[in-house]
């Protein structure tokens, strides 16, 4: 997980709020995604990343934007924050390109909206 | 559409017994299938994967996979649980026919070994 962070790991929040989740990696991967993980539903795709300038909505994009401000750093806006985006956010990685199919995970973030 | 089904919210077991969790897939195409472990507080862990190659593979702490393509199924098992092997599995895919490249989660199975 060390090669994964994610800032901040928790965060009470109230509703309208702009607020930023961050993520940086170490393993020099190209390819990057923010997933969040709610009880029952498993994990889904917000966003996704394979290089700087190539950024893909996921499944549930919206109430979320996302920036790629290099290859290490990959980051999660919620413009106006709202109760149902109470959740545990994680940010993972990946590169194919090096035959390293499976992703590494950061050690998430969990955000509570009031 | 791909998917990834985990019919089972809990799986118990006793400790120095055997253990399955179960995923079965839907994909076109050659599936590229992955199980993870989530501790408490933490991110997923890679646990194993199946790309190509031998239908039972073996990963971390343990674990092996079998992978069934006539029954589209990709069982984790273990051949003696530990207490500590008590953590929430899921099961993945990767879109390999879409162009999207996405991965595709399961809800997760929640395994508890009992001392």
């Amino acid at each position: 997980d060390a090669d994964v962070t994610q800032t901040p790991r928790n965060r009470i929040t109230k509703t309208g709020k702009r607020i930023m989740l961050e993520c940086s990696q170490t393993k020099g991967h190209d390819r990057m995604y923010w997933y969040r993980q709610d009880p029952g539903l498993g994990l889904r795709l917000i966003y996704y990343s394979f290089d700087v300038k190539d950024i893909n909505k996921g499944e549930i994009s919206d109430g979320y934007s996302v920036s790629r401000q290099a290859q290490a750093k990959f980051s999660l806006s919620l413009e106006s924050a709202i109760p149902n985006q109470t959740a545990l956010y994680f940010c993972a990685t990946s590169d194919p390109g090096t035959g390293t199919y499976e992703q590494y995970f950061g050690p998430g973030t969990r955000l509570t909206v009031t | 559409a791909q998917s990834v089904a985990q019919p089972e919210d809990q799986v118990n077991v006793a400790e120095g017994n055997p253990l399955t969790v179960k995923c079965t897939y839907s994909v076109s195409g050659n599936p590229y299938l992955f199980w993870y472990v989530q501790y408490p507080n933490r991110g997923l862990q890679f646990l194993l994967k199946y790309i190509t190659g031998d239908n039972l593979v073996k990963g971390s702490y343990g674990f092996e996979a079998e992978f069934n393509k006539s029954q589209t199924s990709f069982h984790l098992k273990k051949p003696s649980a530990l207490v500590s092997d008590s953590a929430l599995y899921f099961c993945a895919v990767r879109d390999t026919t879409s162009g999207t490249y996405k991965y595709i989660f399961g809800t997760g199975t929640r395994l508890k070994v009992l001392a």
